[in-house]
Formats: structure tokens, sequence, C-alpha cells
């Protein structure tokens, strides 16, 4: 079946570094959507990439979906405390309603300040 | 304000019970899914729903059961079959369209045995 991955699971950084993330499919995808989810919390939304090679900003954070769309990336500038939690992706490999979406295990981010 | 309501927030279950878990939205989405989010395992989808009275299994449905007899409810029902129910149980819900919209997550439930 599809597989979504995200390695390393934790990843700690001093406050003011930068970070980077990927996720790796191991099928092409449809549209990737990454999710945040603060430590008790429940996962949010952040953003959804569908084109090959879409880049897309948030502020400090910047999403991008591979040429062969098969992998995606999360870099955040300048990590705040305000960052800590674990951040998803999660990929649906067809584009239509009747297409799951299959989470990664996440990575779960700490920032020493 | 809209949202989804997860209840009840910490369930204890005893050996050879079921338990219910209760999920509502009114953002008036079609769709409803349940997730079970294990330590290290992220997200594993249980059951999902894309309209009124029908649903579909997910990845890891056995030991589980659902219903939806009404567009903002979507129970989760663990039942005895289930081995190893002790996890956080997340709920979730989208707009049900021709492209891919984006989950809203309820507060979960945490489930453990007694």
């Amino acid at each position: 079946g599809q597989q979504v991955m995200q390695i390393p699971q934790y990843q700690h950084v001093q406050e003011g570094e930068d970070f980077t993330t990927y996720c790796n499919s191991s099928t092409t995808l449809s549209n990737i959507q990454w999710y945040k989810q603060r430590p008790g919390g429940h996962p949010v939304f952040l953003i959804q990439l569908v084109k090959s090679g879409e880049v897309k900003k948030q502020k400090r954070l910047t999403f991008q979906f591979g040429e062969a769309k098969k992998n995606s990336s999360l870099h955040i500038t300048a990590t705040q405390t305000t960052d800590v939690g674990t951040y998803f992706c999660a990929g649906q490999r067809y584009r239509g309603a009747n297409s799951k979406l299959t989470f990664g295990k996440g990575i779960t981010l700490s920032v020493r300040p | 304000d809209g949202g989804i309501t997860q209840s009840p927030k910490y369930l204890f279950r005893k050996e050879g019970q079921n338990v219910t878990l209760s999920c509502e939205q009114n953002l008036n989405h079609d769709a409803m899914y349940w997730y079970r989010q294990d330590p290290g395992q992220g997200l594993r989808l249980i059951y999902y729903s894309q309209i009124v009275n029908d649903f579909q299994k997910g990845d890891i449905a056995e030991g589980y059961s659902v219903s939806r007899e009404k567009k903002e409810s979507f129970p989760l029902t663990v039942t005895s079959a289930q081995k190893n129910p002790t996890a956080f149980y997340l709920c979730a819900s989208s707009i049900f369209r021709v492209s891919n919209q984006p989950q809203h997550f309820g507060d979960g439930t945490r489930l453990s045995i007694l």
C-alpha cells in the first residue's frame, strides 16, 4: 500500500536556527498536506500543495512539493519556541473525494530557548 | 463557533466491554473520519464516511464499528474484539468535493484499559 515516510522522528534545534524536514512517498501523489500538532493538542491543517514544484510560504514556514510529486519539504527560518510540536505530512494518491489521506509518522520538533 | 466536538475527553474500558466515542460537528461537512494515534505511529485511519448512511473501512478497522445516521454525528464503537484499544482517538471532518480538502480535527479522546 501507499507509504508516506518522515525521518527522523525527532529533532532538536536551538532557537534562531533554521529547520528543514522532508516527507517521501512510495507513490506519486495527487497532493500533499501538512499539519501541526502542538503537545497535548490535535492536528491543525497548515497547507496543501498540488502542483509539481509548487512552493508556498506562510511567514517563516516554506513548503515545497517535489517535481516528481513524490516528496515534499518544510523549512522553518529562525525557529521560535512557538514552533514546538509535531509536523505531519499527509498524501493523497488520487485527485478525488474517494482518495484517503495517508499520514506520515511525523517529526517532533523541540526548540531550546 | 463551528467545530468538532469529541466526548468524553478520557475514557476507561474494562475487559470485554464495548465503549462508544462520540463525535459531533456543526461545520456542515459531508465527510467524517476516525483516526487512531499511538506514540511514534502517526495517524492511522480506522473508518471514514463521505455521506450519511454510508461508510468505508480504513487501514485498521478490525475491532471497531461506526454508524452515520446523521450528517453531524459519527460515533465510533471500540468493541471487545479490539485487543489493544489504548490510544488517542481523533475524529475529523472535511468538505466532500472532487478536489481534495483539508481535514478539521476534534480535540480527541484518550482511551485506556482498566
